[in-house]
């Protein structure tokens, strides 16, 4: 079993809609959680990160965090065209800035 | 504008060649970091290193070697390239000291081996 997984997808959905994208793990020391967004041949950029649990948000973007459940979810608010992309967890603990990634999901946002 | 770079962009090689990656940061980052993307693995950490001179493996490491004699690059070497080998690679950098220190990647490698 992966230490993280996330649904590869590809998601589809309308212009307008609220995405939500999720991942679990099963490494309870994670402390620090992180979603990355990769657009189709470029590098992973960083989005948005969360430390133990609770809610973040940044503009359209809010990240959740349930330590109890191991459940991650980034939601995208009012989603456009510009957003589709593949959207990456990123897990780690204190030890020396070590990320673990999940698979990625693929977001396709249509006009 | 500082910016992390890899060349080549793609490459084409034969099984059991040796094959280098380079890396180029100019941020100054002691953290350097070297993963391969595959579908349905997301990203896999292969070596990293925290400072010039120092290396460590990753997940993943069997079959590369990194070397790190300055700051701003962190070459990625495979001895004798395999076709499991065959993937892209991305390599990301960080500065120092913060657990949340943002890791900027670099624009990848495709790399094939037949």
């Amino acid at each position: 079993q992966k230490e993280v997984e996330q649904d590869p997808g590809p998601l589809s959905v309308p212009e307008g809609a609220i995405v939500s994208l999720n991942c679990t793990y099963s490494n309870s020391a994670f402390q620090y959680f992180m979603w990355y967004r990769q657009y189709s041949r470029k590098g992973p950029e960083l989005l948005m990160y969360t430390y133990s649990s609770g809610n973040k948000e940044d503009g359209r973007f809010t990240a959740q965090v349930d330590k109890s459940s191991k459940y991650i979810s980034l939601f995208i608010r009012d989603s456009q065209p510009s957003d589709s992309a593949t959207y990456l967890c990123a897990l780690t603990n204190n030890a020396g800035n070590m990320l673990t990634f999940g698979g990625g999901t693929r977001l396709m946002v249509k006009p | 504008d500082a910016e992390i770079t890899q060349s080549p962009r793609h490459k084409i090689t034969e099984t059991g060649r040796q094959v280098t990656l380079a890396c180029h940061q100019t941020w100054n980052h002691n953290n350097m970091f070297w993963y391969r993307q595959d579908l349905g693995h997301g990203l896999r950490l292969i070596h990293y290193s925290y400072g010039v001179q120092d290396t460590n493996k990753g997940e993943v490491s069997d079959g590369y070697s990194v070397s790190r004699s300055n700051t701003e690059d962190l070459p990625l070497t495979l001895e004798s390239a395999a076709s499991s080998q065959t993937s892209v690679y991305f390599c990301a950098s960080s500065a120092a000291g913060q657990v949340t220190d943002t890791q900027y990647f670099g624009p990848g490698t495709r790399l094939t081996v037949l």
